[in-house]
């Protein structure tokens, strides 16, 4: 069974653009939870969704916002990039909310 | 509110011995589920071991163990037989799962450093 993936896997940006961020889950999971790290915040989670409704929301500004969709996919974007937005975002699945999750390997965002 | 502690930040150990990876977790919800993931220095993160607050038997998956100790609120990972590819960063989470809109959180994470 394939695991999570995500697209793009490096990404390099300037302050002020816009980014959209892929995730395709294992197959049969439907639920899609969102993570930012960073070298100084750690592991902070952004956005939880099952069966395309957004189930929890972390502690972040508006400009992150996130979907998902019938075939459980899931895309996150970042509108008005700023330079804190440098992370590893990582997505990851489960079979349902309360599983344990199954990560894809990231999406490493450089903002110049 | 729920909280993931890891209070080591970095642990040595040779190949073959076994070594413990501390976490402690705080909140107020009986029902709640503890997990262990691994991220080496590629980045993803891998699943390890997951123990239910109600689990009466501590989880075992082959080399990983987690030491449950529901009265100190502790959830320590033990590794058997250290490899050097267990060398990564190690992180403990929990996800209550009595509240509405709690999500899994994580520890700041310990770095394990396997030696020959």
């Amino acid at each position: 069974k394939a695991g999570v993936t995500q697209t793009p896997r490096y990404l390099i940006k300037t302050r002020g653009q816009q980014v959209t961020l892929s995730c395709s889950p294992i197959s049969g999971h439907r639920s899609v939870s969102w993570y930012q790290q960073t070298p100084g915040q750690g592991l902070q989670f952004l956005f939880e969704y099952f069966s395309e409704t957004q189930r929890n929301k972390g502690n972040f500004p508006g400009r992150f916002s996130g979907r998902q969709f019938s075939n459980s996919r899931s895309e996150m974007n970042v509108s008005t990039l700023e330079l804190g937005d440098s992370a590893l975002y990582l997505c990851a699945s489960s079979l349902e909310i309360y599983n344990e999750q199954f990560f894809g390997p990231g999406t490493r965002l450089t903002v110049l | 509110a729920q909280k993931i502690t890891q209070t080591q930040p970095g642990m040595f150990v040779q190949e073959k011995e076994a070594v413990t990876l501390d976490c402690t977790y705080d909140t107020s919800d009986p029902s709640y589920g503890l997990f262990w993931y691994k991220q080496p220095s590629s980045g993803e993160m891998i699943f390890l071991i997951y123990q239910g607050s109600y689990d009466q038997q501590n989880a075992t998956e082959g080399r990983y163990s987690l030491n449950f100790q529901k009265a100190r609120k502790s959830a320590n990972l033990v590794i058997s037989a250290s490899q050097l590819g267990d060398s990564a960063m190690y992180f403990c989470a929990m996800r209550e799962l009595n509240q509405a809109g709690t999500a899994l959180i994580f520890g700041k994470g310990t770095t394990l450093s396997v030696s020959s």
